[in-house]
């Protein structure tokens, strides 16, 4: 079975901050590598599909990179309203989340 | 509006079985791939199953041979049908739609039905 990894699992930062958060896969998953943010109470969103591509409706501050095994979601300019717990999910091979990234104000 | 109604959660004792359902409604339901998705208290996701629009299934090692994912394309409706419940099981219970090619995330999710497996 593929392990994705992601760090920190934690992150304190401010508003306006420039955010990243990484994923790391145990084998190359090409870029079949998604990224969900989920709020307290709330059903995972999707954000970024195929490692780098916007889902529709999600803010431009949003962006996804990487191929293999290390993938980066990055949050040019966090917002309020993005404090929330961000997973990694690789689908190349049926389908494994990371184990979550809390990012929370400083 | 695209939507997802999960139902049958509820408490149930260790070895029991459980049937989740999933009413979908808004998109064609049988075009698309769906999973299962869970989630125990305070913890992260963990992928249950999916299965194919051909009716392909898949799951992970720790509930392959206990649970069971169907649909019925007729009624707009996914189900898991879970055997052998563990305190482990214990958790809300999401069903997602695959977006457009089951590589490219889940697009659509329900709000989710709380699994609870205790004595």
């Amino acid at each position: 079975d593929i392990q994705m990894t992601q760090s920190p699992s934690s992150l304190s930062a401010s508003v306006g901050d420039r955010v990243t958060i990484t994923c790391r896969a145990s084998q190359s998953i090409r870029s079949y590598l998604n990224w969900y943010q989920q709020k307290p109470g709330k059903a995972p969103k999707l954000l970024i599909y195929a490692a780098s591509s916007l889902q529709s409706g999600v803010p431009s501050r949003f962006s996804g990179s990487g191929s293999g095994t290390d993938f980066t979601l990055t949050i040019s300019s966090l917002q309020p309203e993005d404090f929330a717990t961000y997973y990694c999910q690789q689908s190349y091979s049926t389908h494994t989340f990371g184990q979550g990234t809390k990012l929370e104000i400083k | 509006e695209v939507q997802l109604v999960e139902s049958g959660g509820g408490l149930v004792q260790p070895g029991g079985s459980l049937r989740l359902s999933c009413a979908a409604s808004g998109f064609t339901f049988s075009s698309y791939d769906m999973h299962w998705v869970r989630q125990p208290t305070g913890k992260g996701l963990e992928w249950v199953s999916a299965i194919s629009t051909a009716g392909d299934t898949y799951y992970p090692g720790s509930v392959k041979g206990r649970f069971t994912i169907s649909r019925e394309n007729a009624r707009n409706s996914l189900y898991l049908q879970m055997n052998s419940l563990r305190a482990g099981d214990t958790a809300v219970y999401y069903c997602a739609r695959a977006a457009a090619g089951s590589h490219y995330g889940m697009d659509v999710w329900g709000q989710g039905t709380t699994v609870t497996v205790s004595s």
